[in-house]
């Protein structure tokens, strides 16, 4: 069935370091890929979408891009700042259902 | 606009009892899902409901776990005993039925501690 997988936190990262999350899926058909974050203490937000092959998606100074042919969809942010830290979510819509990874933790420290 | 309600916000029970939770949905959205929230885990669809009617409950322990949305509108989860490993944060989301591929809106989500 269709999958999502993140690289393994919890990841910390000093104030203005560079940030890149792994995310890679299995899917069938084309999916939509997303990007959600969850602070502390918050609910989910949607970060950033693509929703289709090479599309790029940026919200925040955050990027992912879309890449079919090594299934991927990798979130980077040039300087990460103290706000940043939170739970990263990668996410597949697939024939309308929602499939979320387990979630990268990130903190990143002054 | 407002967003996706749910209440209570953190919820503590003994084993054994019951719960319930609600969530009021984004107004004209006629999606509406509850997911399961494990620690260390990504949220996992419990049922979905389009309108009022169950589109797809596959992973939803029927054997303890009810849902419903009345008038197509609120919807109430229950979990009828409850057990520890249901300690989780219950997340309702939705969204307009044709924006799928724009992405849900979530509600902040209940904290359940079963002890």
């Amino acid at each position: 069935g269709d999958s999502v997988t993140q690289m393994e936190g919890p990841v910390t990262l000093s104030e203005e370091a560079f940030l890149t999350i792994n995310c890679t899926y299995t899917a069938t058909g084309y999916p939509s890929l997303f990007w959600y974050v969850q602070y502390p203490g918050e609910g989910l937000q949607l970060l950033l979408k693509a929703t289709k092959a090479d599309d790029k998606g940026s919200n925040k100074g955050f990027e992912a891009t879309y890449r079919k042919e090594t299934t991927s969809f990798h979130l980077e942010k040039g300087s990460v700042q103290v706000s940043d830290s939170a739970v990263y979510f990668c996410a597949l819509i697939s024939y309308d259902k929602v499939i979320f990874g387990p979630g990268t933790s990130l903190s990143v420290i002054p | 606009e407002a967003g996706v309600a749910q209440s209570p916000r953190y919820k503590i029970i003994e084993k054994r009892q019951s719960v319930a939770f609600w969530c009021n949905p984004i107004s004209g959205h006629a999606t509406l899902y509850w997911y399961q929230q494990i620690l260390g885990q990504g949220p996992k669809l419990l049922i979905q409901f389009q309108n009022n009617g169950v589109v797809d409950d596959s992973q939803l322990p029927k054997d303890r776990f009810s849902a419903e949305r009345l008038k197509g509108v609120d919807s109430t989860l229950k979990i009828q005993p409850a057990k520890l490993e249901d300690s989780a944060v219950y997340l309702c989301a939705s969204s307009y039925t044709g924006t799928i591929n724009y992405g849900y809106t979530f509600g902040s989500g209940t904290r359940l501690t079963v002890v």
